[in-house]
């Protein structure tokens, strides 16, 4: 599996975006990008995923390099409730989630 | 709410025990994962079942077993307990096997072992 980095934590301001990075410089060609965040101790929440294009859903946009070697995810419009730790997972056909330690995201009033 | 149901919330029991697990996949769903989350290591994969058959296997102890029933609800064995076990344990399903496919997640068991 790709390894990915992540920062430890990141501070955002309520109604600001959260713009969270990912490095995943070891990608492969058949591996997309996940992205999924736990607030407190429940069940990881899918936000988003993508191959090469970058993506937008209602809950947040990804952008891919070209390289594919990074990715950032966007949370337009950060609220109280995005507090959670977000995770960023490069996961190769066929295999499972191998999740890291993730990003702990506070937003701040 | 994802769709995906846990029972029980929360468990407690005693080292040496056996405690059993139970999972509900989403509607139509026939893949279910289970994973463990303890303090000191993060969320870890422990296996997967599609459509009622082993799919893959991951961090999971000889001591801990699961099934898939026709039904497709899963259900995770947990014997001769150990106080490293306390931990929460979560379930996930997805459509099916396709490449992209996403999980999603049930609410976790929290269990603890004294």
């Amino acid at each position: 599996d790709a390894k990915t980095t992540q920062p430890t934590s990141m501070d955002c301001a309520e109604g600001r975006a959260a713009n969270l990075p990912c490095n995943h410089s070891t990608i492969s060609g058949n591996e997309y990008v996940y992205w999924y965040r736990q607030i407190h101790s429940q069940g990881p929440q899918y936000i988003i995923h993508g191959l090469k294009n970058n993506e937008t859903n209602e809950m947040a946009s990804l952008i891919i390099t070209e390289d594919r070697k990074s990715s950032t995810l966007i949370l337009p419009h950060a609220t109280l409730r995005d507090t959670a730790v977000y995770y960023c997972i490069a996961r190769p056909y066929g295999q499972n989630f191998v999740f890291g330690p993730g990003t702990r995201l506070s937003v701040l009033p | 709410d994802s769709g995906v149901t846990q029972t029980p919330k929360h468990l407690i029991t005693a080292t040496g025990q056996r405690v059993t697990l139970r999972c509900s996949p989403r509607s139509g769903d026939l893949s279910v994962y289970w994973y463990q989350q303890s303090l000191d290591q993060g969320l870890q994969f422990l296996i997967q079942y599609y459509n009622g058959e082993e799919r893959a296997k991951g961090n999971i102890l000889e001591r801990f077993s699961a099934q898939q029933f026709p039904d497709l609800h899963s259900e995770l064995n947990l014997s001769s307990l150990e106080l490293g076990d306390s931990a929460l344990y979560f379930c996930a399903s997805s459509a099916g096997l396709a490449r992209d496919n996403e999980q999603f997640f049930g609410p976790g068991t929290r269990l603890t072992v004294l």
